[in-house]
């Protein structure tokens, strides 16, 4: 079945333990993105990634990191996370780019206290 | 920048009622225009799409028309069923290679 997989869905989590979110797609979608999605706010994103080892800022990517090593793999890394990145996430991939359809996984709650 | 604005909610509404959310956007250039829908506890997944100039996208009974001359989307329905019930989003395709997502109306149909 083709998917967008992340994990974990839910994490509660301390002030400045780093975590990492993984995402995993299994449609050799070469496009992939990060977002966070707040009451009001709408889906901003995060960081996104247009190929393997090419990844690029969204609109708030300040107190994250990703990597993409892999085609199929894009995980978000909050090395020092803090109270206003409680936010439900969620990992996206596109064949072509994002005027084609969007796949997004289950989402992510995230709690740090 | 590019923007999209869209009903502000929550919309309740009755089965079989008709329903309409609005969806306006700036953009430069000849964006695709996309609605997607978030059902509870799920990512979102698209619903339709329009790519040019009175195109009508369509899906589950769902309708809206890529209105150039007003920049809008408007999401319709001619009777919604409680299985309807979930957040949508306007999503217009811009030129900075991206989606941008409103903030979402959330709808809740009554039995």
């Amino acid at each position: 079945e083709a998917q967008v997989t992340q994990n974990p869905r839910y994490l509660i989590t301390v002030t400045g333990k780093k975590l990492t979110v993984t995402c995993s797609q299994n449609m050799n979608h070469e496009y992939m993105s990060w977002y966070r999605q707040d009451p009001g706010l709408g889906l901003r994103q995060i960081y996104y990634s247009m190929n393997v080892e090419v990844t690029d800022k969204g609109d708030v990517p300040e107190g994250y990191k990703v990597s993409r090593k892999e085609k199929r793999n894009f995980p978000l890394i909050l090395e020092s996370p803090s109270p206003n990145q409680t936010s439900l996430y969620f990992c996206a991939s596109s064949p072509g780019g994002w005027v084609t359809e969007a796949f997004f996984g289950q989402g992510t709650r995230l709690t740090v206290v | 920048g590019d923007s999209v604005t869209q009903m502000e909610g929550p919309v309740t509404l009755s089965e079989e009622a008709f329903l309409t959310i609005n969806c306006t956007y700036t953009a430069t250039g000849y964006p695709s225009l996309f609605w997607y829908v978030q059902y509870p506890g799920e990512g979102l997944q698209l619903l339709l799409k329009a790519t040019k100039a009175d195109d009508k996208g369509s899906n589950k009974g769902f309708e809206a028309t890529y209105r150039k001359e007003t920049t809008s989307f408007h999401l319709e329905k001619g009777s919604v069923q409680v299985s309807d019930s979930a957040v949508y989003f306007c999503a217009p395709y811009s030129s900075a290679s991206k989606i941008i997502f409103g903030s979402g109306t959330r709808l809740s149909i009554r039995p």
